[in-house]
């Protein structure tokens, strides 16, 4: 299963919104995750079941979705949430595949 | 607090042998399995392959099939990643993580092993 991030590059201020979409080349149900990976750290999982924040994962993370289109939203960005975001589709076991990612960088 | 530890950053020249690891709780090495993901300089993240270390049963993903070898010491809740022969491409930032199986994301993940490759 293909997954395809748009955009490559989102730029946005401290305090707006951020949206993020991830697309599946077949439907993987609501399979889908989102990781926030900063440098130097390992991926933190954000978001699961394309909508349940994992443990700790402030509230203004959301996940909506399900079949093959899915977004990340983050309603007021704050200035630790610039990173890069992946999707992942766990759909299909054991092959998880990766979006490419979305850069999240401040403007 | 779950941890997945791994080994310091390595250089080494092509065509030399490495081993990496991961080590975890006893938790997570009796229950989970554990996957390794590299990401390339400037890429995103590829899923290589996992294995369960209760039982050793191995899953790899087509391209890195015959490339990598894992393992795991239960005993030591210690994952490995092994190459035989090291090449340039395979400089990398290796991370491993953890997941209950089926149906299930990647819940922790340790900080990375960078190894690099370069005569």
């Amino acid at each position: 299963i293909v997954m395809t991030q748009s955009p490559a590059t989102l730029s946005v201020s401290p305090g707006e919104r951020a949206t993020l979409s991830c697309r599946a080349s077949q439907s993987v149900t609501s399979n889908l995750a989102w990781y926030q990976h900063k440098p130097g750290q390992g991926p933190r999982l954000l978001i699961y079941g394309a909508s349940t924040r994992a443990t700790g994962i402030p509230a203004r993370f959301s996940g909506s979705g399900s079949g093959t289109e899915f977004t990340l939203t983050i309603s007021s960005l704050q200035s630790e949430d610039f990173a890069v975001y992946y999707c992942q589709q766990y759909h299909d076991w054991p092959r998880y595949t990766f979006g490419q990612g979305t850069k999240l960088e401040i403007k | 607090e779950v941890q997945l530890v791994q080994s310091g950053a390595e250089v080494k020249e092509p065509g030399e042998s490495l081993k990496i690891s991961c080590k975890g709780s006893e938790d997570t090495f009796t229950n989970y399995w554990i996957v390794w993901v590299r990401q390339m300089p400037g890429k995103g993240l590829e899923w290589m392959g996992m294995i369960y270390p209760g039982d050793s049963d191995t899953r790899y993903s087509p391209s890195f099939q015959g490339q990598v070898t894992l393992s795991a010491d239960k005993s030591l809740n210690t994952a490995y990643l092994q190459w035989r022969s090291l090449k340039a491409s395979d400089t990398a930032m290796y991370y491993c993580a953890r997941t209950y199986g089926d149906y299930i994301p990647f819940d922790f993940w340790g900080q990375g092993t960078l190894v690099t490759v370069s005569s």
